[in-house]
């Protein structure tokens, strides 16, 4: 089965600041993988899914922007973080049936 | 576009008791139909996968049904434990969309007193 890593577990980074999230996928290959986002009390948002390398497709826009620049491994990335960027970020692989990793909890402050 | 609910967002039960989770959907153009717990502080744990042409899947204490006609999935947990305690999520693939997208609902919070 599947093994989804997310690092880091938790971050806490001030406003205006870079933000870089990793993803890294074991147990399959050319995987689809995705972003969400959960903010506190609300469901899931796809912010950005990819069916291959260099391929991705984003949901809603913002200041956030992905890139699969390997088979298994999804980035997420900001040159400038705001404070409605704070949530639970959780990467998902699979094609049909989804698993997703551990999650990283972001406070922008 | 299709939206997906369940309903109670919260749900508290004694220890033992048999509980039904409803999801319902308004478009019935499901690819498949996925049942998620979430642990508070953590990722989504896969529960049980309902492809359209099943119209129920089984595993341990849960079962979950599809009925794409009323636009319904129920999860049903037996003998509930404590342990059950954590927030269920369904949601929904379509047919028509490109990528394998899940469409969550909002989930439904359980509570398993003992």
């Amino acid at each position: 089965s599947q093994t989804i890593h997310q690092w880091p577990a938790t971050l806490v980074q001030p406003v205006g600041s870079p933000l870089s999230l990793e993803c890294t996928v074991e147990g399959t290959s050319n995987p689809n993988l995705y972003w969400y986002r959960q903010a506190a009390g609300r469901g899931l948002q796809l912010l950005f899914y990819s069916v291959g390398i260099g391929q991705i497709s984003s949901e809603v826009p913002q200041n956030l922007s992905a890139s699969r620049p390997q088979d298994r491994q999804f980035i997420l990335s900001s040159k400038k973080l705001l404070l409605s960027d704070s949530g639970f970020y959780l990467c998902a692989s699979g094609h049909y049936e989804q698993f997703f990793g551990p999650g990283t909890r972001l406070t922008v402050l | 576009k299709q939206e997906v609910t369940q309903i109670p967002a919260a749900l508290s039960v004694p220890e033992g008791e048999n509980l039904v989770l409803n999801c319902s959907f308004t478009d019935s153009a499901i690819y498949n139909l996925q049942w998620f717990r979430q642990d508070p502080g953590k990722g989504l744990t896969s529960l049980l996968l309902i492809q359209s042409s099943q119209r129920e899947q089984t595993s341990g204490r849960l079962n979950a049904s599809l009925d794409k006609s009323s636009g319904r999935s129920t999860l049903y947990i037996a003998a509930s434990q404590p342990g059950d305690s954590a927030t269920y999520l369904c949601a929904a693939t379509m047919i028509y969309n490109q990528g394998g997208k899940l469409i969550f609902g909002q989930g439904t919070e359980l509570s398993v007193k003992p």
